[in-house]
């Protein structure tokens, strides 16, 4: 069995400030872990994924993630939030690392202010 | 390079009513997902397709059927809609579970609200 667990429902942080969404996951299996982010009215795109190569894995848009095996977490940073930022991210883990039976979190909400 | 396409973008049933949400993707993809997302719950699997010809349920498939009509579309069925279906539906498409290093594309997304 698998599951995620986003620690935050919603964060709030100002314009070139660091940006930390937390995620933390169980998974009987060594698992593929991704990040989505969806902006307003639109689909899912992804940030970056975890696929057991490295464990800092660098995204799209500034994005990083380090997978933590001993605290099973996967948390999401970017150094200095834009305006752009502002959207919902999921932390999604899957037993295989394909679309088969993704486990998402339940998201988590991030505004930027000015 | 459309990748993933779902229609419609909106639709509002009455309760009861019938539809079809479509999907189609473009990237010779084997494997095809439904999902529904409603608020604070993320996205759940309604139903799958792991290759052409094969269909099987997810996490919620209760009130939904699907068919895999080739390999590039896989459309999701609502034959009585009720109330509790209201909310944002996706398709996805990926390679095959057993490729590593793959990642699911995800459609636009149709907005359903039944009344």
């Amino acid at each position: 069995a698998q599951s995620v667990t986003q620690l935050d429902s919603h964060v709030s942080v100002s314009e070139g400030t660091p940006v930390l969404l937390r995620c933390n996951y169980s998974s009987s299996y060594s698992p593929s872990l991704f990040w989505y982010v969806q902006h307003p009215n639109k689909g899912l795109q992804l940030l970056l994924k975890y696929t057991s190569a490295a464990t800092l894995v660098k995204g799209i848009n500034g994005f990083e993630a380090e997978f933590k095996k001993s605290e099973t977490s996967f948390h999401l940073t970017k150094p200095s939030a834009h305006m752009s930022d502002a959207a919902e991210y999921f932390c999604v883990v899957s037993p295989s690392g394909a679309g088969y039976k993704l486990s998402f979190g339940a998201g988590t909400t991030v505004t930027v202010r000015a | 390079n459309a990748g993933v396409t779902q229609t419609p973008k909106f639709q509002v049933l009455k309760t009861g009513q019938s539809m079809t949400l479509q999907c189609a993707q473009d990237m010779n993809h084997n494997s095809m997902y439904w999902y529904r997302q409603d608020p604070g719950m993320g996205l759940r699997l309604i139903y799958y397709s792991a290759s052409e010809g094969t269909t099987d349920k997810g996490e919620v498939p209760n009130g939904y059927n699907v068919s895999r009509l080739n390999k590039r579309e896989f459309s999701l069925r609502l034959e009585s809609a009720a109330p509790s279906q209201t909310s944002v539906y996706f398709c996805a498409s990926s390679e095959p579970p057993w490729r590593p290093n793959t990642e699911a594309f995800f459609g636009q997304g149709t907005r359903l609200t039944v009344v």
